[in-house]
């Protein structure tokens, strides 16, 4: 099973809202990874978490907060957003993240709309 | 610093006719190639990688790519294509990052495939 699971699909909110969006593997990768994609845009990285400690934090304001509670699971907690954070937000995940080079799988997207 | 530039937003093409698909990097030192491909609302997924070895690249749906290190190409082809592969393209490169291997996407490419 290579397949990475976000929910929710699609997610509406208001710019005092509190949400937040989920990111599921069970491939036992301990590599798991934040992108944000704008439209016809290519996706930037936010967050790297790798074996659940955040490894990387691509400089993003602290209305975005990542948790990753185990190795399958990823959240980011979104609040007090602004109407140019909607976006595609993509999860993926990956066997590892240093020493050579791992395929990342792809989740497909939560499409967040802050009004 | 590493990146790609990919100079075709979009590429229009008949069905069953070939398409090339470019990509330029720039690297000072070896580098990981990828190519992506985003279909409708949906995550991404890996169409191929150059990581070393033959610089003849074959893929997934019949695509390849070929890695030019002195023109510092890797272009992905099609012999024929299907209504089914209008999609987004994205070319990427992996970039060291404190110890973590990081991908670095192209703005992409749009293959609009018309019967």
């Amino acid at each position: 099973d290579t397949e990475v699971t976000q929910t929710p699909k699609h997610l509406v909110m208001g710019m005092t809202n509190k949400k937040s969006l989920k990111c599921e593997q069970h491939m036992g990768h301990r590599a798991m990874y934040w992108y944000k994609q704008k439209a016809k845009k290519p996706p930037e990285l936010m967050f790297v978490y790798s074996y659940e400690k955040l490894s990387i934090n691509e400089s993003v304001p602290s209305r975005f907060s990542p948790e990753c509670p185990n190795s399958s699971l990823l959240n980011l907690h979104l609040h007090a957003l602004q109407p140019e954070d909607s976006a595609l937000y993509l999860c993926a995940s990956s066997q590892d993240t240093s020493g050579s080079w791992y395929e990342q799988y792809f989740g497909p997207g939560t499409r967040l709309t802050v009004t | 610093a590493q990146s790609v530039t990919q100079l075709d937003s979009q590429v229009p093409v008949f069905e069953e006719a070939p398409v090339e698909l470019r990509c330029n990097y720039s690297s000072s030192v070896s580098v990981y190639l990828f190519w992506y491909v985003q279909y409708p609302n949906q995550g991404l997924q890996l169409l191929l990688k150059y990581l070393s070895g033959s610089t003849l690249v074959k893929g997934i749906n019949g695509f390849e790519a070929e890695f030019n290190k002195s023109q510092t190409s890797f272009h992905l082809r099609k012999p024929s294509v299907h209504i089914s592969d209008t999609a987004e393209y994205f070319c990427a490169v992996s970039v060291q990052n404190t110890g973590f291997q990081k991908l670095v996407f192209g703005t992409g490419t749009r293959l609009l495939v018309s019967p």
